[in-house]
Formats: structure tokens, C-alpha cells, sequence
């Protein structure tokens, strides 16, 4: 059974770009989640997704985004990058509300320079 | 202000030994809990979860303990094995449903020598 899927898995940027990243849940999960890994704060929540509807959105600013399709493949969208968008952007998929854990792909590299 | 709290950075463990990584918490509506394995380069792995109406559960080598009163919960790895090295996350949320986000500790580093 195919995992999470993420793409790219690496990705170089500079200040001021825009970035779209990718993420394909594993076959029938319906409810998405994005989180940033950073070495001084950890793993933290940016946003989840379920049926197309954003259901909660952690303490990030507007600058990130994120949409979800009706195939539940989602993406997440970060304008106007800045130095300390530098992280591993890991998106995880569950089932749907209140079923199981999530489960986690392997991430996208963002490096800002 | 972290709500999950793996105060132990790192642990060393010798093959065959129990490993036990703890975790606490202090938001006293979190009711589901996780731990995840890490393994550099990947992404992490679901290991065990349980839900705050039980005080045990287990899965093989895993086995999770949670203690409500104190807000604790701990994973042990028996017997540990070299490839169990890896980073180990705890993570919590208030109910298992949609729109919940997953509070995670910042995680242990567990060295399982041979």
C-alpha cells in the first residue's frame, strides 16, 4: 500500500519567491494535515484539511496557505518567502474525523537563501 | 509555552535491554496520544497510540503507559535492538477528529548499542 507522497523532496528558494508544495495522501485517507520541522521549534501544526474545507490553521501567518481537491490531494502555498521559512515541510493523512492516527510522508526540504 | 514535554534529549539503551522514553504533558484536555519513530531523512513513522479511557496499551515490543493524574506517558521498547535507534516523538491532541491539530514534544534521541 503507497505511502504519503510529497514532492519535490528537496527544494532551493530565494527571498521575496513564492513556493507550492505537494502532497498525496495514502489511497482513501480524506483529511490532510501540514506541519514545518524546525530545529529550534520542532514539529508545529500549520493547517488540516478534510473534504476540501480548512478545519484548523495553527498560529503561522497568512502568508502560508493551502487547499485541498476533491481526489484529497492537497497542496500548501508560502508567499513572499523569507530566511526562516527554511524547514521540512511534512504532511500527514488519516482516514477522516475521529479514525486513527496520522500518518506522516517523508517530507519537502525548503531551503531560503 | 510547550504543552508536550520529552525532557530527556537523548538515551542509550544496550541490545536486549528495556528502553522506557517519557513524555508529559500539561493541557488536561488532551485525550489522544502517539509516539512516532524517526529515522533521519524520513519522515515519522506511527508507532502506538492510546486513548486517555485506557492506562495501557501494546503493540509487540511497544507498550505505552499513561498516567492522567500525573500527566505522563511513557513508551517502552522491550527488547530494544539496534535498528529501534532512532528519534522517538510524542504527540497529543484533544480528540481524535478532524481539525485537531497534533501537539508534539521536541523529541528523544534512543542509541541502541549491540
Amino acid at each position: 500500500k503507497a505511502g504519503v507522497t510529497q514532492t519535490p523532496r528537496y527544494l532551493i528558494k530565494t527571498r521575496g519567491q513564492q513556493v507550492t508544495l505537494s502532497c498525496s495522501p495514502i489511497s482513501g485517507h480524506r483529511s490532510v494535515s501540514w506541519y514545518q520541522q524546525t530545529p529550534g521549534q520542532g514539529l508545529q501544526f500549520l493547517f488540516e484539511y478534510f473534504s476540501e474545507t480548512q478545519r484548523n490553521k495553527g498560529n503561522f501567518p497568512g502568508r502560508f496557505s493551502g487547499r485541498q481537491f476533491s481526489n484529497s490531494r492537497s497542496e500548501m502555498n508560502v508567499s513572499t518567502l523569507e530566511l526562516g521559512d527554511s524547514a521540512l515541510y511534512l504532511c500527514a493523512s488519516r482516514l477522516e474525523a475521529g479514525t486513527g492516527p496520522q500518518h506522516f510522508g517523508d517530507g519537502t526540504r525548503l531551503s531560503i537563501l | 509555552d510547550q504543552q508536550v514535554k520529552q525532557n530527556s534529549p537523548s538515551l542509550s539503551v544496550q541490545e536486549g535491554r528495556i528502553s522506557i522514553l517519557n513524555c508529559d504533558y500539561t493541557n488536561s484536555m488532551f485525550d489522544y496520544f502517539l509516539w512516532y519513530k524517526k529515522y533521519p531523512a524520513e519522515g515519522p513513522t506511527f508507532l502506538i497510540s492510546i486513548s486517555s479511557i485506557k492506562d495501557k496499551n501494546e503493540d509487540g515490543r511497544f507498550t505505552v503507559f499513561l498516567n492522567k493524574s500525573a500527566k505522563h506517558l511513557s513508551l517502552h521498547i522491550v527488547p530494544s535492538q539496534p535498528g529501534d535507534s532512532a528519534v522517538y516523538f510524542c504527540a497529543a491532541s484533544p480528540a481524535n477528529q478532524a481539525g485537531t491539530a497534533l501537539i508534539f514534544g521536541k523529541g528523544t534521541t534512543l542509541s541502541v548499542s549491540s
